[in-house]
C-alpha cells in the first residue's frame, strides 16, 4: 500500500539552510508535492516534482528526488523564521485527484 | 477569488448528532476530496469526487457520507458524531491537471463530546 514517512521535527537557527526529508513506497507515484502548513490555516503548496526529475529549484526551494531510493528532500536556503510550519510532503497516484500526505515535519527557526 | 470555502470554522457536537460539513469553491474544478487531519496522523484522504455524480471513498471513510450533486459544492456528512471524529476537516479541489496545485479550504474544527 502507499505510505510516505517524514521525519517529525527539525529546528534550525534562522539564515541556515534546512532540509526536511521524506521517503515514499509507491513506485507509481507520479507526482511529489511540498505543502506548507502555518498554525490555525490550511495547507499552501510549496513545489511539486515531477517523477522522472530529479530536482527542481524554485527561489529558496531546491527539491531533490532520488527515485531508486523513492527519497525526496527540501532544501529551504537562508530559512527565515516566517519559514517556521509544518510541511507536508505528498505523493498522488489515483490520476492525481487525491493526495497521499506523511505526517508533517514540523520546521522551527529561532533567531 | 473566494476559492474553496469551507463552513463552519468550529463545531461542538455531542455524541450521536448529526451534522454537515460544507464546502464549495468557485473555480470550476472537477476533482473535489475531503480529508481529516489529526496530530501525528497527517491528513487522510475521507472521500473524494471526480465530478458531479460521481463519489468514492478514500483511506478512513466509515461514518461519514458524501453527495456531489453540483460540481461548486462537495457537502460531508457524519450521520451521528462520535468522539473519535474529533479532528480538524479539510476540503480540497482541484482541476485534476498533475502540475496545478490542489486548493485547500481553511478547515473546520469539530470536537465531539
Amino acid at each position: 500500500g502507499e505510505d510516505v514517512e517524514q521525519s517529525l521535527f527539525l529546528s534550525v537557527r534562522e539564515g541556515d539552510s534546512s532540509v526536511i526529508n521524506c521517503t515514499y513506497t509507491d513506485s507509481s507515484s507520479t507526482y511529489l508535492y511540498w505543502y506548507k502548513q502555518e498554525p490555525g490555516a490550511g495547507l499552501q503548496l510549496l513545489t511539486y516534482i515531477f517523477s522522472n526529475m530529479d530536482m527542481k529549484q524554485d527561489q529558496r526551494l531546491t527539491v531533490l528526488l532520488n527515485k531508486k531510493d523513492k527519497h525526496l528532500s527540501l532544501r529551504i536556503a537562508d530559512t527565515q523564521t516566517g519559514d517556521s510550519a509544518i510541511y507536508f510532503c505528498a505523493e498522488s497516484i489515483q490520476g492525481y485527484s487525491t493526495l497521499t500526505f506523511g505526517k508533517g515535519t514540523m520546521l522551527l527557526v529561532s533567531p | 477569488n473566494a476559492g474553496v470555502t469551507q463552513t463552519p470554522k468550529f463545531q461542538v457536537l455531542k455524541t450521536g448528532q448529526s451534522m454537515t460539513l460544507q464546502c464549495a469553491q468557485d473555480m470550476n474544478h472537477e476533482y473535489m476530496s475531503w480529508y481529516r487531519q489529526d496530530p501525528g496522523m497527517g491528513l487522510r484522504l475521507i472521500h473524494y469526487s471526480v465530478g458531479a455524480g460521481i463519489t468514492d471513498q478514500g483511506e478512513v471513510p466509515n461514518g461519514y457520507n458524501v453527495s456531489r450533486s453540483t460540481t461548486e459544492d462537495f457537502p460531508l456528512r457524519l450521520l451521528s458524531a462520535a468522539p473519535s471524529q474529533t479532528s480538524v476537516y479539510f476540503c480540497a479541489s482541484t482541476d485534476g491537471g498533475p502540475n496545478t496545485e490542489a486548493f485547500f479550504g481553511q478547515g473546520t474544527r469539530l470536537t465531539v463530546v
